[in-house]
């Protein structure tokens, strides 16, 4: 069974652009969760979708928004980059059930901003 | 609200020796607990879940944590640390609200020495 798959796995931007990333979860999975990783802050909750409507959000400025598609694919849109927003985003797929489920990880979008 | 607190950034162990890792959970509900491990440029790979099953869980590759309510811990050991141990693991709690996200600690990076 295929793992979560993210891509682009290495992405370079400057301040002011925006930014795509793309996750297809593990087949039958319906929950697609974002979230950040960076060495000051750690891993921080970004938002949660479970099909096709945002079930949860982390505390995030309006610049980070998703969305999921009836495959339970999920997008990662970021707009107006700034230098803080250089991190790991990782996706994660669950069956979506109450959080007793465990996330199955990608290997992650390595964002980095100039 | 739920949060976990990971004593000790940095823990090394000799080839061989037991190993320990920290977690302490804070929460107002029953909470599911879980311990991933991340690689170098990869990501979170689930070594184990509490769901209030067992009080004992036994994960992947000897990893196994126990549930102390009284204590509010769920800390991670292994009784013969490998050098293929070496990576960073982290402690997380989610809620049984429904909500899909996990709160996550701020990581153990764990060094084994030959």
């Amino acid at each position: 069974k295929a793992g979560v798959t993210q891509t682009p796995r290495y992405l370079i931007k400057t301040r002011g652009q925006q930014v795509t990333l793309s996750c297809s979860p593990i087949s039958g999975h319906r929950s697609v969760s974002w979230y950040q990783q960076t060495p000051g802050q750690g891993l921080q909750f970004l938002f949660e979708y479970f099909s096709e409507t945002q079930r949860n959000k982390g505390n995030f400025p309006g610049r980070f928004s998703g969305r999921q598609f009836s495959n339970s694919r999920s997008e990662m849109n970021v707009s107006t980059l700034e230098l803080g927003d250089s991190a790991l985003y990782l996706c994660a797929s669950s069956l979506g059930t109450p959080g007793n489920q465990p996330q199955h990880f990608g290997d992650g979008t390595r964002l980095s901003i100039l | 609200a739920q949060s976990v607190t990971q004593l000790g950034s940095h823990v090394s162990v000799s080839e061989g020796a037991l190993v320990l890792l920290r977690c302490n959970y804070s929460s107002s509900v029953p909470p599911y607990l879980f311990w991933y491990v991340q690689y170098p440029n990869q990501g979170l790979q689930l070594l184990l879940k509490y769901t209030s099953a067992a009080t004992l869980v036994k994960g992947i590759n000897g990893f196994e944590a126990e549930f102390k309510k009284s204590e509010t811990s769920f800390h991670l050991t292994k009784p013969s640390a490998h050098m293929s141990d070496a990576a960073e693991y982290f402690c997380a709690v989610s809620d049984q609200t429904g909500a899909n996200n996990l709160f996550f600690g701020t990581g153990t990076r764990l060094t084994v020495i030959p």
